[in-house]
């Protein structure tokens, strides 16, 4: 079974820009939570989908939101960029509660 | 919220010796408690995990507790092998990992010495 694929793998975006990750999960997982790590911070929630509803957010601006499709597959959408919004995003897919985590996004804010 | 505390931030030990790393938890209301190894560029790969009406789980070297009185859980690794190393996180969640979302501690890099 394939797992949990993310894209792209590395971004480069500029202050003030919007950007866009993607997020496949695990056949038969209709569960896909995003996190974002970064080495001050560590790994924090960002907010998790199911059926293409959000069912809960953690602290983080209104400038990150998300969605997620018919077929699980998310997206995750940051506007209006900050530099410290560089970080490794991670989503990870679940269906019984045990999550299992795609290779990320490296996003870089310039 | 969910308030995940975990020590050591660093752990160095000896090839073949035991490593543990702790962790405690705020709300009693957790019920679900995974730990994630993460290598260098990779993602994080659950390696155990354990439930609130359970006190111990194990698989083969590795080992986590769980003390919901005190409201922390460990992790035990034995015989440590130069691919233990890594950094490993522990979390703790309210609905089993779906819902509610992970709260991870800060990590702890684990360095196994040759």
């Amino acid at each position: 079974k394939a797992g949990v694929t993310q894209t792209p793998r590395y971004l480069i975006k500029t202050r003030g820009q919007q950007v866009t990750l993607s997020c496949s999960p695990i056949s038969g997982h209709r569960s896909v939570s995003w996190y974002q790590q970064t080495p001050g911070q560590g790994l924090q929630f960002l907010f998790e989908y199911f059926s293409e509803t959000q069912r809960n957010k953690g602290n983080f601006p209104g400038r990150f939101s998300g969605r997620q499709f018919s077929n699980s597959r998310s997206e995750m959408n940051v506007s209006t960029l900050e530099l410290g919004d560089s970080a490794l995003y991670l989503c990870a897919s679940s269906r019984g509660g045990e999550q299992y985590f795609g290779p990320g996004t490296r996003l870089t804010v310039t | 919220g969910e308030n995940v505390e975990q020590h050591p931030s660093t752990l160095s030990v000896q090839e073949g010796d035991s490593a543990v790393i702790k962790c405690t938890y705020s709300d009693s209301a957790s019920n679900y408690f995974p730990w994630y190894k993460q290598e260098l560029g990779k993602r994080p790969q659950l390696i155990i995990d354990i439930r609130s009406n359970v006190g111990e789980k194990k698989d083969q070297r590795i080992a986590v507790t769980l003390n919901k009185t005190a409201k922390h859980f460990s992790l035990h690794i034995t015989e440590t092998q130069p691919e233990d190393s890594a950094v490993y996180f522990c979390a703790a969640s309210l609905s089993g990992g779906g819902a509610d979302g992970l709260t991870f501690g800060k990590g702890t890099h684990l360095i196994i010495q040759p």
